[in-house]
């Protein structure tokens, strides 16, 4: 069974820190998303990395694929309390369906 | 362009009987999901339909789950009899073709008493 694990869980940060959202597994993914959720609300899709090494920016938030594409993360500068939410990175899976594997997640709060 | 509709959003029913689901996905995407959601965690993959046939129920629990996709459009999720671990959230996306970006409807919270 492929497993994505995240890390840290939890996390509480004041506006205008930095933070690293980490997301590990042991198999490999041919490509991944990160998604925010929040309370109330489905998930919507921030990115998808698709090679190894692969970097993506969008505005404050840094997103990184692994070279081996096994892990992923997610690098927010200066959060804003609008950055609160719910972190969910998906790898797709190689064989078979082709399905997404969701992680474990990561809560963030963000404190004015 | 209208969203992924989910229907109802909340719902409480004591533990044996039986509840349904219903999604209406986006106008056009073939590929449907439904996932269960755990409080505190990230979604499970219960079932994905490629129009209205079935691609992934390898982790559907089939003896109380079942869900169908009728005319390769609605479709809607089952449970019966319901246990008090079914609590949850139920989410229900849609694609194109494939595994590509997956739109989320708001979902299903799911309280068994």
């Amino acid at each position: 069974t492929q497993l994505l694990e995240q890390s840290p869980q939890f996390l509480s940060i004041q506006e205008g820190e930095n933070l690293t959202v980490y997301c590990n597994s042991s198999s490999v993914f041919s490509s991944l998303q990160w998604y925010r959720q929040e309370p109330g609300e489905g998930p919507v899709l921030l990115v998808t990395v698709v090679t190894g090494g692969e970097v993506k920016k969008l505005k404050r938030l840094t997103f990184q694929f692994g070279d081996a594409r096994k892990d992923s993360s997610l690098h927010i500068t200066a959060a804003q309390t609008g950055d609160t939410g719910l972190y969910l990175c998906a790898g797709r899976t190689t064989s078979g369906t082709y399905k997404y594997i969701f992680g474990t997640g990561t809560r963030l709060k963000v404190l004015a | 362009e209208a969203g992924v509709a989910q229907s109802p959003r909340y719902k409480i029913i004591e533990k044996r009987q039986s509840v349904a689901f219903w999604c209406n996905p986006i106008s056009g995407h073939a590929t449907l999901y439904w996932y269960q959601q755990i409080l505190g965690q990230g979604p499970k993959l219960l079932i994905q339909f490629q129009n209205n046939g079935v691609v992934d129920d390898s982790q559907l629990p089939k003896d109380r789950f079942s869900a169908e996709r009728l005319k390769g459009v609605d479709s809607t999720l089952k449970i019966q009899p319901a246990k008090l671990e079914d609590s949850a959230v139920y989410l229900c996306a849609s694609s194109t073709t494939g595994p590509g970006e997956q739109y989320f409807g708001p979902g299903t919270r799911l309280t068994v008493t």
